[in-house]
């Protein structure tokens, strides 16, 4: 069985500073990992995705997330946070072995960014 | 970018009424939709998988016969929650499926039970 762990439920930066959100991820077969974000009143939007390959991924927005399988981790980063990245963020797996397009999410990162 | 929809965005029910929720793919027909719900302040789970022309699969601990799902469009869903009660308020999201790995979600419906 898969599973998502997301590290801090909260977190808050500088406008500037380095953005950091930590997903852990659990799974028997290899991976396919993702990475959403939730503005309010929207829906969820696709940030980047992992799915075979290079295992830096770059997304939108200036994002970007690193699969690495010795940890188990898919960590999103972004260089230099702006005030319109304030957002919840959702780190996903999706289920079984063979796209099946479920997806379990984390418990989400709320981002904060101060000016 | 491909659009998905939800109707209502809220809803007021009182307990022991239906309250039914559509979900559109606006610029692209999806043959699966997938039903999320998410509680206040945590992550969407899973409810039921939804594919076109056929019965919709539901996860483990999902009520069926509660949650009635039918896909009867390449562009619609619909979410059928049966004899409400305050239990069930909660945020419903759908998603639907655009190719191998795209996936586009609706913006979620917040139902609240009195």
């Amino acid at each position: 069985a898969q599973s998502v762990t997301q590290l801090g439920s909260h977190v808050s930066v500088s406008e500037g500073a380095l953005v950091l959100l930590r997903c852990n991820y659990s799974s028997s077969v290899p991976p396919y990992l993702f990475w959403y974000v939730q503005y309010p009143n929207q829906g969820l939007q696709l940030l980047l995705k992992y799915t075979t390959g290079a295992t830096l991924v770059k997304g939108i927005n200036g994002f970007e997330a690193e699969f690495k399988k010795s940890e188990t981790s898919f960590h999103l980063t972004k260089p230099s946070a702006h005030m319109s990245d304030a957002a919840e963020y959702f780190c996903a797996v999706e289920m079984g072995s063979s796209n099946t397009g479920k997806l379990i999410f984390g418990q989400g990162t709320t981002l904060q960014v101060k000016p | 970018g491909a659009v998905v929809s939800q109707h209502p965005s809220w809803v007021i029910c009182k307990s022991g009424t239906s309250v039914k929720i559509e979900c559109r793919s606006l610029d692209f027909q999806a043959t699966t939709m997938f039903w999320y719900r998410q509680f206040p302040k945590q992550s969407l789970m899973l409810m039921a998988t939804s594919n076109e022309g056929s019965k919709a699969t539901y996860e483990q601990g999902v009520e069926k016969d509660k949650f009635l799902i039918n896909h009867a469009s390449l562009t619609l869903s619909t979410l059928t929650v049966t004899s409400a009660h305050p239990e069930d308020s909660s945020f419903y999201i759908c998603s639907a499926r655009a190719g191998v790995y795209e996936q586009y979600f609706g913006p979620g419906t917040r139902l609240t039970v009195t």
